[in-house]
């Protein structure tokens, strides 16, 4: 089955620094990958819609110069949290839909990034 | 954005068959049921979506009403790997922005 691979599964970083989050898509190709964040009890939430070639699209809310995402290929996109603070301590989950499979086919998820700011 | 509506918890005994519903009564005709699950501190799991029709896989059963307007994801044989949180989603969307908007879910524990 489709596999989405997220790297570094968790990492800790200092505040004010930046973290480079990694998805791949590793047996399919990806015009479109998401960027979702969980806070703990609480379910996901719909950060950005990464499109390969262009601009990403942030939901309302979201800080598109603090949150940068990078869609360079059809199987990788990257969300990197600038200038993290403790706020930003949080999981991370990136997911991606197989090209040419439009409206029906499921989304996949990668097994998250659990980001801590100290 | 049809939203939707799932019981917070449920408990169901190991061996017997977990029925989750999910209220859906604002889905457009176009709009896909989907069900994910999440174990603890892991990415979302697909389980089974559907449109009109029921669907089984090696996972699950998926029963749609006639109306659409609600479903029940069925785990036969419910293990304790199977304790999870649930969640029901209608797909948005379209074009190729088909985002996934979950809800709070439904968190299900199998009691041995």
């Amino acid at each position: 089955g489709a596999v989405v691979s997220q790297h570094p599964s968790w990492v800790i970083c200092k505040s004010g620094t930046s973290v480079k989050i990694e998805c791949r898509s590793l047996d399919f190709q990806a015009t479109t990958m998401f960027w979702y964040r969980q806070f703990p009890k609480q379910s996901l939430m719909l950060m950005a819609t990464s499109n390969e070639g262009s601009k990403a699209t942030y939901e309302q809310g979201v800080e598109k110069d603090k949150f940068l995402i990078n869609h360079a290929s059809l199987t990788l996109s990257t969300l990197t949290v600038t200038s993290a603070h403790p706020e930003d301590s949080s999981f991370y989950i990136c997911s991606a839909r197989a090209l040419g499979n439009r409206g029906k086919s499921p989304l996949h998820f990668g097994n998250g990034t659990r980001l801590t700011v100290t | 954005d049809a939203k939707t509506t799932q019981p917070p918890s449920m408990d169901c005994a190991e061996g017997r068959a977990a029925n989750l519903p999910c209220n859906h009564s604002t889905i457009s005709g176009n709009e896909y049921v989907y069900w994910y699950r999440q174990i603890h501190s892991q990415g979302p799991q697909y389980i089974i979506h559907g449109l009109k029709n029921n669907e089984t896989n090696e996972m699950a059963s998926l029963i749609i009403t006639e109306d659409r307007k609600s479903s029940t994801l069925i785990l036969p044989h419910a293990t304790l790997r199977d304790t999870a949180v649930y969640y029901c989603i209608v797909r948005v969307g379209s074009g190729g922005n088909e985002k996934l908007t979950f809800g709070t879910g439904t968190r299900l524990t199998i009691i041995p």
